[in-house]
């Protein structure tokens, strides 16, 4: 059972386009961060989230943390070719941290 | 520069072969991580340090040791690897909830 659940798993847009991703759980954590990967590569940290309700903005990317701090979601406007990658989204309820399985994202030019 | 590095990049074993990943940060944290990433199943945690001489169990704990002498250093300890150990591992050490993550090492058990 994944705490994180991500959706979508696999999205394949064209380059303009806009998109949501979305990171929910059952559980309520003090904070949620979004990561990319790319292949052959770590995550690297994009934004965290803390305060319910948060929007915070890193160019093109939206990032929105639920009201109840359960969700959270990723807007990209106008994907560009080099947003191609692996969007992770992780929390730490406790001491361990969780990941959600990802959303492969693929912007075709 | 600050980073997490591990070695090797690339391991090629065979099942029972004792072998260890090191893992090594310059950003002086306290927290510090092991994951394996398999397809479909995402990032799960191995083991986590929350300080020197202080390791916990992560959720895919069996089969893998760690332990935590210098706060500079993790090293994740296979003592007799297995093929359903074959993974892609990552190092991460951690400011907080914000986590900084090694290159990686792409390990086969055959």
């Amino acid at each position: 059972t994944q705490l994180l659940e991500q959706s979508p798993q696999f999205l394949s847009i064209q380059e303009g386009e806009n998109l949501t991703v979305y990171c929910n759980s059952s559980s309520v954590f003090s904070s949620l961060q979004w990561y990319r990967q790319e292949p052959g590569e770590g995550p690297v940290l994009l934004v965290t989230v803390v305060t319910g309700g948060e929007v915070k903005k890193l160019k093109r990317l939206t990032f929105q943390f639920g009201d109840a701090r359960k969700d959270s979601s990723l807007h990209i406007t106008a994907a560009q070719p080099g947003d191609t990658g692996l969007y992770l989204c992780a929390g730490d309820p406790g001491n361990q941290f969780y990941f959600g399985t990802g959303t492969s994202l693929t912007v075709i030019p | 520069e600050a980073q997490v590095t591990q070695n090797p990049r690339y391991l090629i074993t065979v099942t029972g072969k004792k072998l260890t990943v090191t893992c090594s940060q310059n950003m002086n944290h306290e927290y510090m991580s092991w994951y394996r990433q398999d397809p479909g199943l995402g990032l799960r945690q191995i083991y986590y340090s929350m300080n020197v001489e202080v390791t916990d169990k992560g959720d895919v704990p069996e089969g893998y040791k760690v332990s935590r002498k210098e706060k500079r250093n993790f090293p994740l300890i296979l003592e007799s690897p297995s093929p359903n150990q074959t993974s892609l591992y990552f190092c991460a050490s951690s400011h907080y909830n914000e986590q900084f993550f090694g290159p990686g090492t792409r390990l086969t058990v055959l």
